[in-house]
């Protein structure tokens, strides 16, 4: 079973600090994602990585960056957090063309 | 511009009834459509796909259905039990090259499986 792991499953955080959320997966699954779930809006792509050190903007990348230095691992960071950055954010690998797998997410709150 | 689109936000169906769950996309590219289903404080799970170059895929009490012409899928739950109760997310995606297949969601619908 492919398993993608992220390192919170609750996070608060305050206004104006760095923010790093990790995520694995152990499959070497070439392709990993960052989406946040909002009510109403459901997920939406921050960004996406193909391979180690590649990264592509995703459809609201603004606030965040990403580091893929390792296949396994593909972080996503909060340069100053704001609070409409509080959200449920979801890790996902796949494998070619295949449909996305994904962690258990990170609830962050912003306060 | 919401190029997959779930238009309804929540569906009730009793116990033992079929539930469907529709969904509309606009991007003719998409040859790749996926079913997911989500309890809160959790993450997606993968439920069925289909391929653009069918109409039907089955798999137990699950069924999506593809209409490429109305550029809509559907996905039946027959029999419903109360444990389908989740938000369901369709998804969809294009060819690629060069870069990673990116899936693109719509809102989710809500069902709620009544006893």
């Amino acid at each position: 079973d492919v398993k993608v792991t992220q390192s919170s499953r609750y996070l608060v955080k305050r206004t104006g600090e760095k923010v790093f959320l990790e995520c694995v997966q152990d499959m070497d699954h070439e392709n990993m994602f960052w989406y946040r779930q909002d009510p109403g809006l459901g997920l939406r792509l921050i960004y996406f990585s193909y391979d180690v050190k590649m990264k592509e903007k995703g459809d609201i990348p603004e606030g965040y960056s990403v580091s893929r230095e390792k296949k396994e691992r593909f972080s996503l960071i909060l340069e100053s957090a704001s609070t409409n950055q509080t959200s449920m954010y979801l890790c996902a690998s796949s494998l070619g063309s295949s449909g996305a797998f994904f962690g258990q997410g990170t609830r962050l709150t912003v306060v | 511009d919401q190029q997959v689109k779930q238009n309804s936000p929540s569906l009730s169906v009793q116990e033992g009834r079929i539930s469907i769950l529709n969904c509309d996309y606009t991007n003719s590219m998409f040859d790749y459509f996926l079913w997911y289903k989500k309890y809160p404080a959790e993450g997606p799970t993968f439920l069925i796909s289909i391929s653009s170059i069918k109409d039907k895929n089955e798999d137990g009490r699950f069924t999506v259905f593809l209409n490429k012409s109305a550029k809509h899928l559907s996905l039946h739950i027959v029999p419903s039990q109360p444990g389908d109760s989740a938000v369901y997310f369709c998804a969809a995606s294009a060819p690629h090259t060069g870069t990673a297949s990116k899936l693109t969601f719509g809102t989710g619908t809500r069902l709620q499986v009544t006893l």
